[in-house]
């Protein structure tokens, strides 16, 4: 079974400054790993993803996050927030087995200017 | 392409109606997944679609929820009878060739059950 644990459900930045999202993830097999940004009233949009190869994977709208499997971690971050990046934020997890995404609780950004 | 479209987006119904979620898959793309979002649970898999077919049901909450996938192009997701505790939003997606590639999700239909 897997899991997926994102520190902090609000997360409020200035507009500039350094945007990080925490997930922690639990698997029993080599994890795929997903970030999603879900916008208000609309539905999940994929932001980055990991499968294999290179750690340090590159997303859309200048977003980055790092596979790191000593830490079980993949955090999303973000050098420089946007007023456009106020959205919803979610993490997920996919065993090697099935079509079973495990998404984390979600962490709103805030940006403030 | 128009993406995937849920319809309707709201829906407002009294405890005991039956309820009919539809959702209509990317042209081309051969799974089909159903996804609630509640404060309290967050986003759970309810089931998941390959070319038609139920794969997994595993997180349908009980025998008031059924889904069907009667061809490519149209699925639905059907509560009856609707409680008050399934007020959530359901979201549908679509993807070709399961989740490790890219999910594209509809933007969701809201229901509200009294």
């Amino acid at each position: 079974a897997q899991s997926v644990t994102q520190l902090g459900s609000h997360v409020s930045v200035s507009e500039g400054a350094l945007v990080l999202l925490r997930c922690n993830y639990s698997s029993s097999v080599p994890p795929y790993l997903f970030w999603y940004v879900q916008y208000p009233n609309q539905g999940l949009q994929l932001l980055l993803k990991y499968t294999t190869g290179a750690t340090l994977v590159k997303g859309i709208n200048g977003f980055e996050a790092e596979f790191k499997k000593s830490e079980t971690s993949f955090h999303l971050t973000k050098p420089s927030a946007h007023m456009s990046d106020a959205a919803e934020y979610f993490c997920a997890v996919r065993g090697a087995a099935g079509n079973k995404l495990t998404f984390g609780g979600g962490t709103r950004v805030l940006v403030k200017p | 392409d128009a993406g995937v479209i849920q319809s309707p987006r709201h829906e407002v119904t009294e405890m005991g109606q039956e309820v009919t979620l539809r959702c209509k898959p990317i042209s081309g793309h051969d799974y089909l997944f159903w996804y609630r979002q509640t404060m309290m649970r967050g986003l759970e898999l309810l089931i998941y679609f390959n070319n038609n077919v139920p794969i997994d049901d595993s997180g349908m909450p009980e025998d008031r929820f059924s889904a069907k996938m009667p061809n490519a192009s149209f699925s639905t997701l059907k509560i009856q009878p609707s409680e008050p505790r399934d007020s959530a939003v359901y979201f549908c997606a679509s993807s070709r060739g399961g989740t490790n590639e890219k999910l594209f999700f509809g933007s969701g239909t809201q229901l509200s059950v009294l």
